[in-house]
């Protein structure tokens, strides 16, 4: 079974931190995923990675930044976290080619 | 308006129903087709992967496709209260064009009341 993991299920941090959430998958995959969910939005594509030190904007990139220094591992930055950073992160990773997405049990953040 | 609709529902229904969740899209472009199921505070499962048009079934679960309508649908057979959960349809073009990048529904919260 695919395994993503990350760190941390619940985060609350302060408003201008800087916050990292750690994604880790275990089955070699080369593509990997940081999306937020947020009630009636779905899910909304922030960055993504289809190789090491390889990084893509997705559809909401402004704030955020991601670090891919090894295949399994993909972290997504808060530069400076703001109020309207608060919600659920959601990390997925797949094979490559036409391959399905799995995902992670996300990361409940709040930015007070 | 959205690429990908979605009712949210909540869809509740009685325990052994046959349940019909069903999502529309604009983008005639899109070839694959997928149903994830998400438990309260959990990520989202993967439950159906379908390529191009027609059907495809696994256990109680049929994923249904009909690109001719830019409609599919996921139904739930014998339903039981465990199968209360929020499904998100998800949905994407040919690799060489849109890569791996997903569009999802938001997803329709359904209650299986036993």
């Amino acid at each position: 079974d695919v395994k993503v993991t990350q760190s941390s299920r619940y985060l609350v941090k302060r408003t201008g931190e800087k916050v990292f959430l750690e994604c880790v998958q275990d089955m070699d995959h080369e593509n990997m995923f940081w999306y937020r969910q947020d009630p009636g939005l779905g899910l909304r594509l922030i960055y993504f990675s289809y190789d090491v030190k390889m990084k893509e904007k997705g559809d909401i990139p402004e704030g955020y930044s991601v670090s891919r220094e090894k295949k399994e591992r993909f972290s997504l930055i808060l530069e400076s976290a703001s109020t309207n950073q608060t919600s659920m992160y959601l990390c997925a990773s797949s094979l490559g080619g036409n391959q399905p997405q799995h995902f992670g049990d996300g990361t409940r953040l709040s930015i007070l | 308006q959205k690429e990908v609709e979605q009712d949210p529902g909540p869809l509740s229904v009685p325990e052994g129903a046959i349940v019909s969740l069903n999502c529309t899209y604009s983008n005639s472009a899109f070839q694959y087709f997928m149903w994830y199921r998400q438990y309260s505070r959990k990520g989202p499962e993967l439950l159906m992967y379908t390529y191009s048009s027609g059907n495809k079934e696994d256990g109680r679960f049929t994923a249904q496709v009909d690109k001719s309508s830019k409609y599919i649908s996921l139904f739930i057979r014998d339903s039981q209260p465990s199968d209360s959960a929020t499904y998100l349809c998800a949905m994407r073009g040919a690799l060489m064009e849109y890569g791996n990048k997903l569009v999802f529904g938001a997803g329709t919260i359904l209650r299986v009341k036993s």
